[in-house]
């Protein structure tokens, strides 16, 4: 099962700001936070993952609650590209363990 | 980056025939491989993982005998859904971890193939 909890659904204005929040309140110290999205049809698209410091990159940035039982992804200026679903995921540090997806966050960006 | 690429991006097939999914690596070994399933308006479900040289492990529900898998090399799994049947229709996508279990890797993202939209009629 799914680690992670997340609104069904949000939106934002384009040129806005989009705040995608991520409950993940039994979080253990081995785990990771990671982001995806997937447009769909498509395969999905990792943006951002870290473990306990706020993390940022070309796509988007991360903040993490110090507690880490929760998170925030930030698309600073979201675009009608970036309309998709959004998936947090807690995954155990190892090159290859596995991710396990939960319903994820539809974010709709309007014009 | 890391590319991982799956062919065919769709297929159509007759109810009982065989259909094979490729999944590659482009740029770097995966000594691991994911195969998960999406239905309509729903999440991703694990499948099994592919580990090259040896047997896939299949998550609980998942039929062995019906979805097998091959992965005989390092920048290759297949799955082959046998004796398909439409309900066996849905979205397969793969992925995998980048680089072997090197620390500079230990925690690089699993990299997803663009998926393959099987229609069984």
């Amino acid at each position: 099962d799914a680690k992670t909890t997340q609104p069904t659904s949000m939106d934002c204005a384009e040129g806005r700001a989009a705040n995608l929040p991520c409950n993940h309140s039994t979080i253990s110290g081995n785990e990771y936070v990671y982001w995806y999205r997937q447009i769909h049809s498509q395969g999905p698209q990792y943006i951002i993952h870290g473990l306990k410091n706020n993390e940022t990159n070309e796509m988007a940035s991360l903040i993490i609650t110090e507690d880490r039982k929760s998170s925030t992804l930030i698309l600073p200026h979201a675009t009608l590209r970036d309309t998709a679903v959004y998936y947090c995921i807690v995954r155990v540090t190892g090159a290859n363990s596995k991710l396990t997806f939960g319903k994820g966050i539809t974010l709709s960006v309007r014009p | 980056g890391a590319v991982v690429s799956q062919h065919p991006s769709w297929v159509i097939c007759k109810s009982g025939t065989s259909v094979k999914i490729e999944c590659r690596s482009l740029d770097f070994q995966a000594t691991t491989m994911f195969w998960y399933r999406q239905f309509p308006k729903q999440s991703l479900m694990l499948m099994a993982t592919s580990n090259e040289g040896s047997k896939a492990t299949y998550e609980q529900g998942v039929e062995k005998d019906k979805f097998l898998i091959n992965h005989a090399s390092l920048t290759l799994s297949t799955l082959t859904v046998t004796s398909a049947h439409p309900e066996d229709s849905s979205f397969y996508i793969c992925s995998a971890p980048p680089g072997t279990a090197s620390f500079s890797s230990y925690n690089s993202p699993l990299h997803f193939g663009n998926g393959t939209r099987l229609t069984v009629t």
